[in-house]
């Protein structure tokens, strides 16, 4: 199993500001994955973050409002941009899921909420 | 239709009750399958991985029924402690964590 460290752990942001959320991983990892968790809803992967390449978005998520870094294979960050109250969710990241390592490890997560 | 779809619940047993979850995916080219529990505003963490002939972990019992695509969970002797939300996970395809989908959970309380 991987040891993800996640900061912030929670945050009360204004309207129209970004926050960024950090993920460390104790060990190298080719793919690390940005998940969304609205109240009361599941998880929704926001994108994949891939180091040394771009990320790779799902559908109904945009670079320009979620901005993913990846400058090595422990870490990644993902910043909230011109955030909203609609924005208000848990925020996760995770490793894991694929090859021989299906099993996802997540983050304790980022709790969000945008006044 | 949801690709995973699970009772909501909440489900509110007594202690030492026996209590069992299903989960339908609707994609029969599934691979893999997981269930996940979720404690309030914690992050999901591994319950069991869900094997084709079925699979055991202390209380915890896990089956996959592939021709009706379906899993389950059942929880013998509940515990206080196993109060959470119980996600159920589909995996499709090896190569992509696009391709794993989870369920909106089920929610399980537990009374003295």
């Amino acid at each position: 199993s991987a040891v993800i460290s996640q900061k912030p752990s929670r945050d009360i942001c204004q309207r129209g500001t970004s926050l960024t959320i950090q993920c460390q991983v104790d060990s190298q990892v080719t793919m690390m994955f940005w998940y969304r968790q609205q109240p009361g809803q599941s998880l929704t992967l926001i994108a994949t973050a891939n180091q040394g390449s771009e990320a790779t978005y799902e559908s109904g998520f945009v670079i320009d409002k979620f901005p993913i870094s990846r400058p090595n294979l422990t870490f990644s960050t993902l910043t909230v941009s011109n955030m909203s109250p609609e924005d208000s969710s848990i925020y996760l990241c995770s490793v894991g899921g694929t090859g021989t390592t299906e099993k996802l490890f997540f983050g304790s997560g980022t709790q969000l909420s945008v006044l | 239709r949801k690709e995973v779809e699970q009772d909501p619940g909440p489900f509110n047993v007594p202690e030492g009750a026996t209590v069992a979850f299903n989960c339908t995916y609707s994609n029969s080219a599934s691979q893999s399958f997981f269930w996940y529990r979720q404690d309030c505003r914690k992050e999901p963490k591994l319950l069991m991985s869900v094997y084709s002939s079925g699979n055991e972990d202390g209380r915890f019992t896990a089956q996959l029924n592939r021709a009706s695509q379906y899993i389950s969970l059942l929880i013998r002797d509940s515990k206080l402690s196993d109060s959470a939300t119980y996600l159920c996970v589909v995996r499709g395809a090896y190569s992509s964590a696009s391709k794993i989908i989870f369920g909106s959970g089920t929610r399980l309380s537990i009374r003295p």
